[in-house]
């Protein structure tokens, strides 16, 4: 079975550049998660949606980030304009309904912002 | 406090040893708890899940202590292969709510 598809695998780009990461789910999950992981923070939760709508993105950093998913197989967080802080790697994670349901993730992008 | 602390190390153990790792939490309403494992530049993956006191899983066990607060690991035999960082993930709320906290974990080296 397809696990959780994420692309691109490293971006590196300048500040200021428009990015755009994007993420399949596994077919059948219906809740989707975009985190964002440092060395200092870890693993922070930016945003998730079930059944295709955001229900929390009290994680999003600022307004230069947004997060869409147009459809039950595809997601995209964009970042606009990117800055050097926003370097780290971004995992797109996907689950089952049922709060037990542990969640599944992409190989995760690494973006550098230079 | 922090919603989730764990013991960062790194554990540096030789194979065959026992090691337990040490998890606390101040969300009192969580119901259900999760160690993730973290190899180096890869995805977290699932590891145990822990509901009631503990669940076990070959050599693998994991208690809660729910009175105090905090979740443990113990790898009993371990392995070179155990090398890895071992995150401690409790839910944020109750309800509807899937938003999930984590750990900064725990880095464990074993040593041949």
């Amino acid at each position: 079975d397809a696990g959780v598809i994420q692309s691109p695998r490293h971006e590196v780009t300048e500040m200021g550049q428009e990015v755009t990461l994007r993420c399949k789910p596994i077919s059948g999950h219906d809740y989707l998660f975009w985190y964002r992981q440092t060395m200092m923070r870890g693993l922070e939760l930016l945003i998730y949606f079930n059944n295709n709508v955001p229900i929390d993105d009290s994680g999003m950093p600022e307004d230069r980030f947004s997060a869409k998913m147009p459809n039950a197989s595809f997601s995209t967080l964009k970042i606009q304009p990117s800055e050097p802080r926003d370097s780290a790697v971004y995992f797109c994670a996907s689950s089952e309904t049922g709060r037990s349901q542990p969640q599944h993730f992409g190989d995760g992008t690494r973006l550098s912002i230079l | 406090r922090k919603e989730v602390e764990q013991d960062p190390g790194p554990f540096n153990v030789p194979e065959g040893a026992t090691v337990a790792f040490n998890c606390t939490y101040s969300n009192s309403a969580s119901q259900s708890f999760f160690w993730y494992r973290q190899d180096c530049r890869k995805e977290p993956k699932l590891l145990m899940s822990v509901y009631s006191s503990g669940n076990e899983d070959g050599r693998f066990t994991a208690q809660l202590n729910r009175a105090s607060q905090y979740i443990s690991l113990l790898i009993r035999d371990s392995k070179l292969s155990d090398s890895a960082t071992y995150l401690c993930v409790v839910p944020r709320g109750g309800g509807n709510n899937r938003k999930l906290i984590w750990g900064l974990g725990t880095s464990l080296a074993v040593n041949p």
